[in-house]
Formats: structure tokens, sequence, C-alpha cells
């Protein structure tokens, strides 16, 4: 069975502050991972996919197989990064994808 | 670029009703999939299409059923509605297969 968890609700931060955003996985085969983003009153959005190693809007996230991990990272946060953030799991083998409970950044000024 | 449409984008209706969600997806996706997300709670995955057919099934109560038809849009059927099905209904699609799911805006349903 596949399982995404996201320990934290709420994570509020001042302007400028360093943003790690947590998720943890459980998956027997070869995960894929993402994190999705959804602003307020917007669909939820691709933000980053693992195997893409890329940075968007100055979020990185690394898969970190040995910790089963996969944390979204920001060193600046911006005010216009509040959103609701959510860790997913793609399994190929049945085409799903499971969300972690998802975790609401509130950047304040 | 055309996106997944959702409709209607609100929907209240009173307990032992019926409701009809209706996507209609990117074009020249063939895969569609449907998530509950209750409020304060995660998208939960109900069910999906391919191709007409229902390729998967998550947490779907017996009261709803949905269908894919020939033009790939889907419709999520609700019947004998309860208070605990107010919830935000999103669905993605994709092309067959692909890891990417491209959501909708989803369906605000509230029940009375």
């Amino acid at each position: 069975a596949q399982r995404v968890t996201q320990p934290e609700k709420l994570l509020s931060v001042f302007k400028g502050a360093p943003v790690e955003l947590k998720c943890n996985y459980s998956y027997s085969g070869s995960p894929e991972l993402f994190w999705y983003v959804q602003y307020s009153r917007q669909r939820l959005q691709l933000l980053l996919r693992h195997i893409s190693r890329e940075s968007i809007k100055g979020f990185t996230a690394d898969l970190n197989k040995g910790e089963t991990s996969f944390h979204l990272k920001k060193p600046f946060a911006q005010e216009e990064d509040s959103a609701m953030y959510y860790c997913a799991l793609w399994s190929g083998a049945n085409s799903k994808l499971t969300f972690g409970k998802g975790i609401t950044l509130s950047v304040r000024p | 670029a055309a996106g997944v449409i959702q409709s209607p984008r609100h929907l209240i209706k009173e307990k032992r009703e019926t409701a009809t969600l209706k996507c209609y997806p990117i074009p020249r996706h063939d895969t569609v999939y449907w998530y509950q997300q209750g409020p304060g709670q995660d998208p939960q995955f109900l069910i999906s299409f391919y191709e007409k057919m229902q390729s998967d099934k998550g947490s779907i109560p017996d009261r709803f059923s949905a269908q894919q038809f020939s033009d790939y849009h889907s419709e999520l059927n609700m019947s004998s509605l309860e208070l605990g099905d107010s919830a935000l209904y999103f669905c993605a699609s994709s092309p067959r297969g692909h890891w990417q799911q491209y959501f909708g805006p989803g369906t605000r349903l509230t029940v009375t």
C-alpha cells in the first residue's frame, strides 16, 4: 500500500525566512513523488516533480530514499508563497495519485 | 490553453436528493479521475476512467456512480445525499498512464 505523510498542518513564517515542508512516504516500488500547490480559490497545480530535479519559484525538493522523504524547501519565503501544499505519490501500476493531508503555508509580511 | 472544465462550480442540495457533477477533460486526454476533498482534508481518490471503462476505484460510496462518455467527458452521479457528502469534488485528466494529472477547479457541493 502507498501512503504519504505530511506531519504538520500549518507552517507560519515571516517573509524572507527559510521554509521546509516535510513529506514522508511509504511505497514498495520505486516512487514518483510530486508537490502540488493550491493557492486560495484556485485549482490544484503541479509545483515540482522529483525526477525533474528543478527549482520552481525558488522551491526545491530532494528525494531521500534512505529516509523515505521528499521535503520541500525554499531559502527565502515570499508572501505570494502562502498556499496549501500537498505532497503526492504516483503509482504507475494503477495510475493512482495518493495525496498527503496537506500543509498550509502562511508567509507574513 | 484549454484546461479541465467542471460544472457546476457550486451546487446546493438537500439530504436524500441526487446530484450530477460533470467533468470535461483537456482535449486528447482520455483518462479522467475524480477526487473528493472534505473540509480541511486532502483529496481522496474516488474513481478513474480510461477510454470509457472504469480503470480504478477508490473510496467511492455505493450511492455514487460515474461514467465516461464517447467524447471523454465524465459524470459523477450521487444519490441519497448525506450531510457528509458536502465537499469539493475535483476532476483531473491525463493522457493514458501519464503521471501528470491536470486538475479542474472543482465543484463545491453543499448538502443541507
